[in-house]
């Protein structure tokens, strides 16, 4: 069936660039998000990519699709104490037009 | 104003009690959605009604029981409640059923069960 996969945790320096990676199976997908879930709070969605684009930039967020190798990256420039959350890669292509989620990759910003 | 507000945001019970939580979204959305957050923070679809209709009921035990009194709103009964319920669990909307992807979140309901 189809799967999302990302790593759980990322640690980055603040000021730094966060790189923030996802894979996918269903080469069918029309659109893939990136949600943000911020302690104690539900999800947000940040950005998303149709499946016809390579790039999407939005501020200090840049979205990487490379679909040949099923492959989504989020970039946060400038990474903050503030985007610290856990991040969700999802695509749109399950049944009844249901997503497909990641596990979430938590960002840890040091000091 | 909360766009989709669920209460209560927090609710400890015991172990064979019934709660209901509840949702209400003000966004004009057709569709709603339930969602089980564990605790590795892992997302499971579980409920998604569209105009007051069940269109997704996922593999969910039948002690779980939402009901749709108005396309505004979006409630989840549950029946005999065991220690492996204790999750957070996400209301959610979109404007239909085809827009599943842009979602729009509660702030969650953690439920422990003792």
């Amino acid at each position: 069936g189809e799967d999302v996969e990302q790593s759980l945790f990322l640690s980055v320096r603040e000021g730094d660039s966060s790189v923030i990676n996802c894979t996918y199976t269903d080469s069918s997908s029309t659109y893939l998000y990136w949600y943000k879930q911020e302690p104690g709070a539900g999800l947000q969605l940040l950005t998303y990519i149709f499946s016809n684009m390579d790039m999407k930039q939005d501020q200090r967020l840049t979205v990487l699709l490379n679909k040949k190798d099923k492959h989504l990256s989020l970039r946060i420039a400038d990474t903050q104490t503030g985007d610290s959350a856990i991040y969700f890669c999802a695509e749109s292509g399950g049944s009844n037009y249901q997503l497909i989620w990641g596990a979430g990759t938590k960002l840890i910003i040091k000091p | 104003d909360t766009a989709v507000s669920q209460t209560p945001k927090y609710l400890v019970t015991q172990m064979g009690n019934d709660k209901s939580i509840k949702c209400e979204q003000n966004l004009g959305h057709d569709t709603m959605y339930w969602y089980k957050q564990d605790s590795k923070k892992f997302l499971k679809i579980m409920f998604s009604y569209n105009n007051k209709e069940l269109i997704i009921n996922e593999t969910v035990p039948n002690r779980f029981s939402p009901k749709s009194p108005d396309k505004a709103h979006l409630n989840l009964h549950i029946n005999s409640l065991e220690l492996g319920d204790s999750a957070v669990y996400f209301c959610a909307s979109s404007h239909g059923w085809q827009d599943t992807g842009e979602l729009f979140f509660g702030e969650g309901s953690r439920l422990t069960v003792l």
